[in-house]
């Protein structure tokens, strides 16, 4: 079955850290990429979102995301990390099967220590 | 138009009471998805419409669970007949078709079954 994988369930890390999240998929086929963001007592936001285009894609809040597609990996860095970025972030994608339904990982909680 | 609104934010119920919750999309938006969401797990797929037609649904909806977009607007999700395991965040969100822009959630609505 196609799945997302994220391999760390909970992250701390103090302020000015570099953050990696890493997030792999199983599908052989054409996908498009994303990571959701959700702040404490928010919504889920969208943070970043790649297609077909230049595999390094940035995205708000100086996020920024590599899809390597021999490594089926679509992993999240920012090279500096705010007490604001704490929050929970979804991995996710749609495969284009035909349904375009959108597949999420089970999530990485990060806490960023003032 | 202020993003996507879910009713109730918060519902408690009985085993084996009937339950129904709206969701209103972004009105330019033609698709509508709901997605069920547990602590520790990412969103998971329940169902999702293009406009009134329901195109698809997850096996994890069972037959107690029904959706429907009667005009293509709101949606409303009903589950018949409550059980313990039911309770979750349940999460609607809304897109143009297939979603590759991304999609735009709503706060959710909180079940809990008693």
């Amino acid at each position: 079955a196609q799945s997302v994988s994220q391999h760390n369930h909970h992250v701390i890390l103090s302020e000015a850290a570099s953050l990696e999240l890493g997030c792999n998929y199983s599908y052989g086929g054409t996908v498009n990429l994303f990571w959701y963001v959700q702040y404490p007592g928010q919504h889920l936001q969208l943070l970043l979102k790649y297609f077909s285009e230049d595999p390094l894609v940035k995205g708000i809040k100086g996020f920024e995301a590599e899809f390597i597609k021999s490594k089926f990996s679509f992993n999240l860095r920012k090279p500096s990390v705010q007490w604001s970025d704490t929050a929970e972030y979804f991995c996710a994608v749609i495969l284009n099967t035909g349904g375009f339904k959108t597949i999420f990982g089970a999530g990485t909680r990060l806490f960023v220590k003032a | 138009d202020t993003g996507v609104s879910q009713d109730p934010r918060h519902k408690i119920t009985k085993r084996g009471q009937n339950v129904t919750f709206r969701c209103d999309p972004i009105s330019e938006h033609n698709r509508l998805y709901w997605y069920r969401q547990t602590l520790g797990q990412g969103p998971e797929f329940l169902t999702y419409f293009q406009n009134e037609a329901q195109l698809e649904k997850s096996r994890l909806l069972s037959d107690r669970f029904s959706a429907e977009r009667p005009k293509g607007s709101f949606s409303t999700l009903e589950i018949q007949r409550t059980e313990q395991g039911d309770s979750a965040m349940y999460l609607c969100a809304s897109s143009l078709a297939g979603g590759m822009d991304g999609y735009t959630f709503g706060s959710g609505t909180r079940l809990t079954v008693v």
